[in-house]
């Protein structure tokens, strides 16, 4: 499994962007980049994946680095219900999510 | 809505009970899901994956006799932590892909208290 690198916190204000960076730099080339968040006392929550591209969706956006060694979960705008634990994880080869420890994102109103 | 039940959402109970946790897919079917456990101020940990008609595979030092896995149905896996102790206190939580490859949907999890 491709070792993940996340800061352990981040502080954001309400209706700023957030830019939640990850290194991955043992990633394989076929291993897609995951991100799934934690609100406290539930289950995770899928927020966005991709491979080489950049990608968007309604809840935010996936900036992938050219060499794809780093990738950056970008939200545009943060809310408190954004407050949680951010988990950046290579798959590929498996179905398995290796979870690693994550960035405590917190907001601020 | 949740697309992924998981049920009880806590328990508490005896030294030495057996004390088993469902997680259902409620609109899609799963041959597979995973079931993790997460101590206090910690990341999750995956515990073994649950394969539908056959044997779960577990991860390494998970004790498979004392998690007993069943999927006898592609739209419910069953984890039961049998002669639970204090130390198997944690929040168990379950998760299964709509599909092969696809993003995993993941229950509110299981908060067990072994007294």
């Amino acid at each position: 499994d491709a070792k993940t690198t996340q800061p352990n916190s981040m502080e954001s204000n309400e209706e700023e962007p957030v830019h939640l960076p990850c290194n991955h730099s043992t990633i394989s080339g076929t291993d897609y980049i995951h991100w799934y968040r934690q609100l406290p006392s539930q289950g995770p929550e899928y927020v966005i994946h991709g491979l080489t591209s950049n990608v968007n969706n309604r809840m935010a956006s996936l900036a992938i680095a050219e060499d794809r060694k780093s990738s950056t979960l970008i939200l545009h705008r943060a809310t408190l219900r954004d407050a949680a634990v951010y988990y950046c994880i290579p798959q590929g080869g498996s179905e398995k999510l290796v979870f690693g420890k994550g960035t405590k994102l917190t907001v601020n109103p | 809505g949740a697309v992924v039940s998981q049920h009880p959402s806590w328990v508490i109970c005896k030294s030495g009970t057996s004390v088993k946790i469902e997680c259902r897919s409620l609109d899609f079917q799963a041959t597979t899901m995973f079931w993790y456990r997460q101590f206090p101020k910690q990341s999750l940990m995956l515990m073994a994956t649950s394969n539908e008609g056959s044997k779960a595979t577990y991860e390494q030092g998970v004790e498979k006799d004392k998690f007993l896995i069943n999927h006898a149905s592609l739209t419910l896996s069953t984890l039961t932590v049998t002669s639970a102790h204090p130390e198997d206190s944690s929040f168990y939580i379950c998760s299964a892909p709509r599909g092969r490859w696809q993003p995993q949907h993941f229950g509110d999890g299981t908060r067990l208290s072994i007294l």
